[in-house]
């Protein structure tokens, strides 16, 4: 069973810089996966954060940037705010296994 | 810009067919789009269920394969979902989205509960 790995849960401290990753359970991630970044705020559906690897959807502002670091994608927050704390998920397309959402992470700020 | 809105039953009866549909606004649904489903059962992540093109191609998730059904219907400029043989294990909120390459409009999503 093909498994997209995150952190579970993460803190970051206003003003400060976190990276989520994005791994696979069997190799590395490339941008040939076509990685996608989401935040769901409780109660609410998807936001797109990220689309091919590191484009930044409309309206999204620039502190949030996406990239491939080693063999994980990657999404940086520079200089969080308090209502960055959400749930983020990395999506993969795996064609064979078609598209798969990572298991998600919850960012505190504090 | 594209907007989304699922409709469906709200609850569905265990061994039945769950049924949802999307309706398309903003855009055609022959636009060069996947048109998706993806669920969240309470308290969990988010899993996709499949996607269909406005020519009828489809791909579904591996683990649903076989109980799952897309379909379009251009007049309407809607998608629609079929899930069959529910369980409680089914009961989610249910979102349809578009996806090329990423996904990049969401519905806001409906509660489908399946229980007696």
């Amino acid at each position: 069973q093909t498994v997209v790995t995150q952190e579970p849960s993460l803190s970051v401290s206003p003003g400060g810089t976190v990276t989520l990753t994005c791994g696979l359970s069997f190799g590395s991630v490339s941008t040939s996966y076509d990685p996608s970044w989401y935040q769901q705020p409780p109660g609410q559906p998807p936001r797109t954060l990220i689309h091919s690897t590191n484009i930044r959807s409309s309206g999204v502002p620039d502190r949030f940037s996406g990239s491939i670091l080693g063999n994980k994608a990657a999404l940086t927050i520079t200089g969080a705010q308090a209502d960055d704390e959400s749930h983020y998920y990395c999506v993969l397309f795996l064609g064979y296994a078609g598209v798969v959402f990572g298991g998600g992470t919850t960012l505190t700020v504090l | 810009q594209v907007q989304l809105q699922e409709s469906g039953p709200g609850l569905v009866k265990p061994s039945g067919t769950l049924s949802l549909t999307c309706a398309v606004s903003g855009g055609s649904i022959s636009s060069s789009n996947w048109w998706s489903w993806v669920r969240q059962p309470p308290g969990k992540g988010l899993e996709w269920i499949g996607e269909v093109y406005h020519s009828g191609d489809t791909n579904y998730n591996p683990s649903l394969k076989g109980r799952v059904t897309m379909s379009v219907d251009k007049s309407k400029n809607h998608f629609s979902l079929n899930l069959t043989s529910v369980t409680a294990a089914d009961t989610a909120v249910y979102y349809c989205a578009t996806r090329r390459g990423a996904f990049h409009y969401w519905g806001q999503g409906t509660l489908i509960t399946v229980s007696s």
